[in-house]
């Protein structure tokens, strides 16, 4: 079947503006994960949904982060007033109850000139 | 707070050599371990998991308790493994995954 897929793959912003990261994770897959990845920091966690429980937000570096999922499925991503250094693969993950491997999307690459 | 902690960024062998990636961990309670691997211009995705104890394209990892480590090793390296690999600890099943920087290991011919 489909795997987890992002949209765009690469999005090139000036720094100031507002951008949305698109993640469509397994179908049926109740758990979607949002990581960074960035040289010298390698892979952060940033925020976890799992099912219809309050997100895991510790992970988000800023304010200006935030993310939602629509209806247990799609989630988005959006960063208010990207700043240079917000540069990085934002990789999205989705998991099942009965099997709690993470399968990870191919990610977008975000540039913020 | 949880660690992991990969002590090599680089890794040179040899075709047909053995190979070690180190691994620690620092976690008060009893983690779930991973190990992911990335290779050139693919996704990341899940090698091997410490409860599974199984063998993924002839890499193993023992989890290490009271050295708080799970390396990954293989006898013979192949031109193939060649990758970015990366430990990965999960306080509880389903919970989100803290990653070490990586090692990635180069298999030369």
């Amino acid at each position: 079947g489909a795997g987890v897929s992002q949209s765009p793959s690469n999005k090139v912003t000036e720094k100031g503006k507002d951008v949305e990261l698109r993640c469509d994770p397994i179908s049926g897959h109740t758990a979607l994960y949002w990581y960074r990845q960035s040289l010298g920091q390698g892979l952060e966690f940033l925020i976890y949904f799992q099912g219809n429980s309050a997100p895991d937000k510790s992970g988000l570096p800023s304010d200006r982060f935030s993310a939602e999922r629509t209806g247990g499925s799609v989630s988005t991503l959006t960063i208010q007033r990207t700043q240079q250094e917000d540069s990085a693969v934002y990789l999205c993950a989705s998991s099942s109850r009965t099997r709690w491997e993470q399968f990870f999307g191919p990610g977008t690459r975000l540039t913020v000139l | 707070a949880q660690r992991v902690t990969q002590p090599e960024k680089l890794l040179s062998v040899f075709k047909g050599a053995p190979v070690e990636l180190k691994c620690n961990y620092s976690y008060s309670g009893s983690p779930e371990l991973f190990w992911y691997v990335q290779y050139s211009r693919q996704r990341l995705q899940l090698l091997l998991r410490h409860i599974s104890r199984e063998s993924i394209k002839g890499f193993t990892a023992d989890l290490n308790k009271g050295e708080t480590s799970f390396h990954l090793k293989k006898p013979f390296a192949q031109e193939e493994d060649s990758a970015m690999y990366y430990c990965a600890l999960q306080e509880t099943s389903g919970s989100r995954l803290t990653f070490g920087e990586g090692t990635q290991l180069t298999v030369n011919p």
